[in-house]
């Protein structure tokens, strides 16, 4: 048990709909990463969150943004969804003074069709 | 740019050791790290070892890292068949430890009794 909370735990959207996955940091967290994981392979890096404002970025289109809120808690958006978008989203939380350990949510599975 | 590579699949025989590889490429790479991954789980940090460390060795689980040739490992001690898993390798993006990470694709440990 990480103490990280991703909802929902499923999620099915249509083509070109608009997609909210939420996050709870750990306690003590105030940085949040989030990634997507497609099925057979590794995650990759979307962005991170410090302090509200966005700490870095991954190879992927403006359509993939996010918040952080006071409470450290996390919003991950996509908009304009495509197929490919279907993947495990996961959310790490660290606290930045000490990065050594990411501690990930159970992640969100998103089927889009 | 940063890549990571492990094989694919592992399988050994309870009470055996596994040992499971990793090369990467970033060589500013801060940290590197083992995670597990369970069936519809997120991420379970194992262990992590910093760059000027030639090993690691915590209870069932030693790293070995060998710096000049960009290659990591886990050795687990006495496999069980909880260690049943997907492992993935990862390395901190960047010489600066800020918790983003870069994956492998994953090496699936298979422990048959």
């Amino acid at each position: 048990e990480t103490g990280v909370t991703q909802s929902p735990t499923h999620l099915i959207k249509t083509r070109g709909q608009q997609v909210t996955l939420r996050c709870s940091s750990q306690s003590g967290h105030n940085t949040v990463s989030w990634y997507q994981q497609a099925l057979g392979q590794g995650p990759q890096f979307i962005f991170q969150y410090y302090r509200e404002e966005e700490n870095g970025r991954g190879n992927f289109p403006p359509r993939f943004s996010g918040l952080q809120f006071p409470n450290y808690s996390s919003e991950l958006n996509v908009n304009a969804l495509e197929l490919d978008d279907s993947a495990l989203y996961l959310c790490a939380s660290s606290p930045l003074e000490r990065n050594t350990e990411a501690f990930f949510g159970q992640g969100t599975r998103l089927t889009v069709v | 740019g940063e890549d990571v590579e492990q094989s694919l699949f592992l399988s050994v025989r309870e009470g055996d050791s596994s040992v499971i590889n990793c090369t990467y490429t970033d060589s500013s790479s801060t940290y590197l790290y083992w995670y597990k991954q369970e069936p519809g789980a997120g991420l379970q940090l194992l262990t992590y070892i910093f760059s000027n460390m030639d090993m690691k060795q915590d209870q069932r689980l030693t790293v070995l890292l060998n710096k000049k040739d960009k290659h990591l490992s886990l050795r687990i001690a006495d496999t069980q068949t909880g260690d049943s898993a997907i492992y993935f390798c990862a390395e901190t993006l960047g010489s600066s430890n800020t918790g983003k990470l870069i994956f492998g694709q994953g090496t699936t440990l298979q422990v048959k009794p």
